[in-house]
């Protein structure tokens, strides 16, 4: 399994841009960059992925690096409800690999 | 439009008891994907199933765990004579048409084993 490297934790102040990195250097081409994230005692939710491109969607935007080897996770303005554990996965197939991922705490 | 549906969402054993734990997929989605959490880490993938049919139980302990995807009815993950090392969160995901698409996850069932 190709492996992601993530900070282990992250604060960040309310209303203000969170930029969560990803290191992925051993990425292969058919590897789709995923995010998702986890709340305190809930399921995994599903926030982003990418091939190539910037993608955005209502939740968050991903920035991904030309050589596709690092991939950047942007909440435009951090809520109290953001605060969790947030896990940038590689996938080529239906086996999704969850690491540590990255604790973000959001301050009032 | 209800998500992945889990239950019981929390479960309390005595070594040896059987766990049954129930996930229900979203509306349309055929395709359930069972994973497991232990406590302080990541969640690990255990079992693929489509209706009728197991494709990937490759992440399953050989033994005392099987899971099933009837026809009509919800998935069902199913431990026998648990031990206290089976505590943990089992969480069920499940995707549309296709196993490349996301994967949507419940709310997870967290089983106690005493």
């Amino acid at each position: 399994d190709a492996k992601t490297t993530q900070p282990n934790s992250m604060e960040s102040n309310e209303e203000e841009p969170v930029h969560l990195p990803c290191n992925h250097s051993t990425i292969s081409g058919t590897d789709y960059i995923h995010w998702y994230r986890q709340l305190p005692s809930q399921g995994p939710e599903y926030v982003i992925h990418g091939l190539t491109s910037n993608v955005n969607n209502r939740m968050a935007s991903l920035a991904i690096a030309e050589d596709r080897k690092s991939s950047t996770l942007i909440l435009h303005r951090a809520t109290l409800r953001d605060a969790a554990v947030y896990y940038c996965i590689l996938r080529d197939d239906y086996k999704l690999s969850f690491g540590a991922g990255t604790t973000v705490t959001v301050r009032a | 439009n209800a998500g992945v549906m889990q239950n019981p969402r929390h479960l309390v054993r005595r070594r040896g008891q059987e766990a049954r734990l129930r996930c229900s997929p979203m509306k349309g989605h055929s395709h359930v994907y069972w994973y497991r959490q232990l406590p302080e880490e990541g969640l690990k993938f255990m079992v693929y199933l489509q209706k009728e049919n197991i494709i990937d139980e490759s992440g399953m302990p050989k033994e005392r765990f099987s899971a099933e995807f009837p026809k009509e009815g919800p998935s069902i993950l199913r431990i026998q004579q648990v031990v206290r090392g089976d505590s943990a969160a089992y969480f069920c995901a499940s995707s549309p048409d296709s196993p490349q698409e996301t994967q949507y996850f419940g709310p997870g069932t967290r089983l106690l084993v005493l």
